[in-house]
């Protein structure tokens, strides 16, 4: 069965500062990852994604994710966060449309943006 | 803008009852899926719909249940609703292709639905 762990329920960071929000998957088979950000009452925002080639993967608004196998890990990076960052940051495991499976969504980290 | 409209944006039911919500898909999209999140939870995925047909499912009753058009247009329909069916309900387009799979899914904003 596929999961995702995203140990950071929230995270506060001062405007200017880095940012990394930190993504553990299971999968069985060469997983699609991805990285969705929620800003309150809309719907998901796709930020990027990584199925193979290059581990470092960029993405719009600045943020940038790395894929490590040997750690299970996905973390979403950004080097200096502005207000509008502030935002419910969703991690996401499964096919590339979702399949028969659909995505599997860890539980969000909510960050906040300090000024 | 992602082109997905879902209505209504907001809803509130009486345990027990019946509720339709629907999603008008991007054009071109020949897929849609409906996700449920809960407060403070991500989404979880309910179903999909490809061609007019239930193409997989998550780990929901059978109430939960859905249709979608020639259109591409989709609904989901929950029976017998429960207080814990409150949740927001996403609903994602996407345009599958033949050999080469489903590109990437497209959400609306959602329905917010309340039991009481």
């Amino acid at each position: 069965a596929q999961s995702v762990t995203q140990p950071d329920i929230h995270i506060t960071v001062s405007e200017g500062a880095s940012l990394e929000l930190r993504c553990n998957y299971s999968y069985g088979a060469t997983p699609y990852l991805f990285w969705y950000v929620q800003s309150p009452g809309q719907g998901l925002q796709l930020l990027l994604k990584y199925f193979s080639g290059d581990t470092l993967v960029q993405g719009i608004k600045g943020f940038e994710a790395e894929f490590k196998r040997s750690q299970s890990s996905f973390n979403l990076r950004k080097p200096s966060v502005h207000w509008s960052d502030a935002a419910e940051y969703f991690c996401a495991v499964g096919a590339e449309g979702g399949g028969a499976d659909g995505l599997t969504f860890g539980k969000g980290t909510h960050l906040i943006i300090q000024p | 803008e992602t082109g997905v409209t879902q209505s209504p944006t907001h809803l509130i039911k009486t345990r027990g009852q019946q509720v339709t919500l629907r999603c008008s898909s991007q054009s071109g999209h020949n897929t849609v899926s409906w996700y449920q999140q809960a407060l403070g939870q991500g989404p979880q995925f309910i179903f999909q719909y490809y061609r007019e047909e239930e193409n997989g499912r998550g780990n929901f009753p059978p109430r939960f249940s859905g249709l979608q058009f020639p259109n591409y247009s989709s609904e989901l329909n929950v029976n017998a609703l429960e207080l814990d069916d409150s949740a927001l309900y996403l609903c994602a387009s996407s345009l599958r292709l033949a050999g080469t799979g489903t590109e990437k899914l497209f959400f609306g904003s959602g329905t917010q639905l309340s039991v009481l």
